[in-house]
């Protein structure tokens, strides 16, 4: 399957600090999915990207995808307590699996 | 509304017995992915079904097995059990197609003694 690396592995901010996550491939990804997983939770749907250079927004949280569709990139504009939780991306394949990347945990102190 | 619901929440087992993990997705998805996430790791794919059928194999040991029922709940059987089965198995259900969001049930916790 499609795989990703994202950097960096761990991010300690305070709160009201921002944060961003990288998602990088080598090949061109269809689409991109994001997920959160809080501790002891379940990842939960975030988003999706598939359209070239697209840009997302939820309240606080920016998602983009690269012109070239080989990256991604998820920002959180002051963050907050709840953001904390560890945050993945996921390319699907042609069979819709998710190929999660190592995930950015987050960790924020206020 | 209505969840993924896993059962059990826990298990224990020892090294060589078996176990059965069960799914049961949100009514109307039609696909069922089941994933390994062992500690601080991220979650691995190991299988789906579509409509009953397996329809994508990830990185499933050959004594692990699943099938999808007529109900569409699923149950993922594990034998032989080893300690680095030890880890939380997600089940997640969506609707078919190209970007559809999975969603994840709260998984089940395996731990080997």
């Amino acid at each position: 399957g499609q795989q990703v690396m994202q950097i960096p592995q761990y991010q300690h901010v305070q709160e009201g600090e921002d944060f961003t996550t990288y998602c990088n491939s080598s090949t061109t990804l269809s689409n991109i999915q994001w997920y959160k997983q809080r501790p002891g939770g379940h990842p939960v749907f975030l988003i999706q990207l598939v359209k070239s250079g697209e840009v997302k927004k939820q309240k606080r949280l920016t998602f983009q995808f690269g012109e070239a569709k080989k990256n991604s990139s998820l920002h959180i504009t002051a963050t907050q307590t709840t953001d904390v939780g560890t945050y993945f991306c996921a390319p699907s394949d042609s069979g819709y699996a998710l190929n999660f990347g190592k995930g950015t945990s987050l960790l924020v102190t206020p | 509304a209505a969840g993924v619901i896993q059962s059990p929440r826990h298990l224990i087992k020892e090294k060589r017995e078996t176990a059965t993990l069960k799914c049961y997705p949100i009514p109307r998805h039609d696909t069922v992915y089941w994933y390994q996430q062992g500690p601080g790791q991220d979650p691995q794919f190991l299988i789906s079904f579509y409509e009953k059928m397996q329809s994508d194999k990830g990185s499933i040991p050959d004594r692990f097995s699943a099938q999808q029922f007529s109900d569409y709940h699923s149950e993922l059987n594990m034998s032989s059990l080893e300690l680095g089965d030890s880890a939380l198995y997600f089940c997640a259900s969506s609707r078919t197609g190209p970007g559809q969001p999975q969603h994840f049930g709260d998984g089940t916790r395996l731990s080997i003694l």
